[in-house]
C-alpha cells in the first residue's frame, strides 16, 4: 500500500522560501501511472490544490499561485518536493502531498494522501 | 476566478438520507468536470470517495453514490451512520490540468 509523508520546516518568516518534501513509499514514484502533487489546507479557505508534478518532470501549477511555486522530483529517493517563495502570513496552512492516479486524458482522482504538515507563516 | 460552491452545513438523522450538492460558478456541472468527492473527519487527511461523477473507490461505502442533478454534482448517502458525520468537499476538473476544491460542507448527524 502506498504510503506518502511530508516533511520540512513548520515555521517560516515573511518574505521567506517555503520548503517541504514528500517521501513516497510502498510504490515507485517513476510510474507513468500517476501525478505527484501538493495540496493545502487553509483554516478558513478551505482546500486548495496547488499543482503536480509527472514522473518526467512535467508540471501543472494553480495560476493563482504560479509565480511563487515550484514542484521538482528526485526519482532516486521517491521524494518529490514543494517551494513557495515570498511567503505571507496567508500562506499559513495544512499542507498536503498526494497522488494522482491517471484515469484518461488529464483527468485524475487524488487517492492517496500524506498526512499532512502545518506550517505557520510568522516572524 | 472560479468559485466552486458547496451547502455549508447539513443535519441528517441516523438511518436518513441526505443530499450534498456542488456549483460552479462558470455554470452547469457536467460529467466532462470529473466531479470528485472527498470526506475528512477531524485530524485527517481528506479521503476520495466518488470520482468522474459516479464511480467508487475499493474503500467507499454502498451507501454513498454520485450523480449530478440540476445543474450541478451531487453526493447522496443512503442509510446514514453516526460515523458519517464529517466534512466533505467536491473537486472539480477544468481544462483538464486545473482542480478546483468547493468550500466544503459539515455534514452533522443528529
Amino acid at each position: 500500500q502506498v504510503q506518502l509523508q511530508e516533511s520540512g520546516p513548520g515555521l517560516v518568516k515573511p518574505s521567506q522560501t517555503l520548503s517541504l518534501t514528500c517521501t513516497v513509499s510502498g510504490g515507485s514514484i517513476s510510474s507513468g501511472d500517476y501525478y505527484w502533487s501538493w495540496i493545502r489546507q487553509h483554516p478558513v479557505r478551505g482546500l486548495e490544490w496547488i499543482g503536480y508534478i509527472y514522473y518526467s518532470g512535467s508540471t501543472s501549477y494553480n495560476p493563482s499561485l504560479k509565480s511563487r511555486v515550484t514542484i521538482s522530483i528526485d526519482t532516486s529517493k521517491n521524494q518529490f518536493s514543494l517551494k513557495l517563495t515570498s511567503v505571507t502570513a496567508a500562506d499559513t496552512a495544512m499542507f498536503f502531498c498526494a497522488r494522482e492516479s491517471l484515469l484518461w486524458g488529464d483527468y485524475t482522482v487524488i487517492d492517496y494522501w500524506g498526512q499532512g504538515t502545518l506550517v505557520t507563516v510568522s516572524s | 476566478q472560479t468559485v466552486v460552491t458547496q451547502e455549508p452545513s447539513l443535519t441528517v438523522s441516523p438511518g436518513g438520507t441526505v443530499t450534498l450538492t456542488c456549483a460552479s460558478s462558470t455554470g452547469a456541472v457536467t460529467s466532462s468536470s470529473h466531479p470528485n468527492w472527498f470526506q475528512q473527519k477531524p485530524g485527517q487527511a481528506p479521503r476520495a470517495l466518488i470520482y468522474s461523477t459516479t464511480n467508487t473507490l475499493s474503500w467507499t461505502p454502498a451507501r454513498f453514490s454520485g450523480s449530478l442533478l440540476g445543474g450541478k454534482a451531487a453526493l447522496t448517502l443512503s442509510g446514514v451512520q453516526p460515523e458519517d458525520e464529517a466534512d466533505y468537499y467536491c473537486l472539480l476538473y477544468y481544462g483538464g490540468s486545473q482542480r478546483v476544491f468547493g468550500g466544503g460542507t459539515k455534514l452533522t448527524v443528529l
